[in-house]
């Protein structure tokens, strides 16, 4: 157990509808990563937030927001999804996001679109 | 951050030592070598990292060559439970980790 919390874990959703992921880092991580895990394109980093802030941005689409709370936890929306938005999505912490800092997953949210 | 090249898949006898190699030629001065492992869909999970030293924790040993080219995990007596994808992955900043393709592992009883 990394001590990082997504819910929910399965999510199934009809074609242009908005879902929102939910991650809760570990205790005392500021910082919070997205990836999204499909069966082409393998692991892919999104989006990262520090202490509220955005920090940096991967492959993450226009239709994709994220935010980070003041609670620290950080919530990742999706919306107008598709068909290919199906896929794992995972949220990852650190302490405080510096280079060399390891990142800690949570299990994940699988999310299907139909 | 530099590519790493490792084998697609490994097989290993249960309670073997697991040895997975990684090629990182690319790699430059100030990147870390990185491993994780990803059992079943689940998130995940760190092993070890290190910059040019040998390095072990209580899972895995981390073994550098001298001009950091090249690395190799270890696990020393792999299980059932070990089988996993296993990702080597070079980076510098951390918010840009790059998973490849990793190397799937199965051990065999």
């Amino acid at each position: 157990d990394s001590g990082v919390t997504q819910t929910p874990k399965h999510l199934i959703t009809a074609t242009g509808q908005r879902v929102t992921l939910r991650c809760s880092p570990r205790s005392g991580d500021l910082s919070v990563y997205w990836y999204q895990q499909s069966l082409d394109q393998g692991l892919q980093f999104l989006i990262q937030y520090y202490n509220g802030e955005e920090r940096a941005k991967g492959n993450i689409l226009e239709r994709f927001s994220a935010q980070q709370f003041p609670d620290l936890h950080s919530e990742l929306n999706l919306s107008s999804l598709e068909l290919g938005d199906s896929a794992l999505y995972f949220c990852a912490s650190s302490v405080s996001g510096t280079s060399q800092e390891t990142q800690y997953f949570g299990p994940g949210t699988r999310l299907l679109v139909l | 951050d530099a590519k790493t090249t490792q084998p697609t898949s490994m097989d290993c006898a249960e309670g073997r030592a697991a040895n997975l190699p990684c090629n990182h030629s690319t790699i430059s001065g100030n990147e870390y070598v990185y491993w994780y492992r990803q059992i079943h869909s689940q998130g995940p999970q760190y092993i070890i990292h290190g910059l040019k030293n040998n390095e072990t924790n209580e899972m895995a040993s981390l073994i550098i060559t001298e001009d950091r080219k090249s690395s190799t995990l270890i696990l020393p007596h792999a299980t059932l439970r070990d089988t996993a994808v296993y990702y080597c992955i070079v980076r510098v900043r951390n918010n840009d980790m790059r998973f490849g393709a990793g190397t799937r592992l199965t051990v065999k009883p």
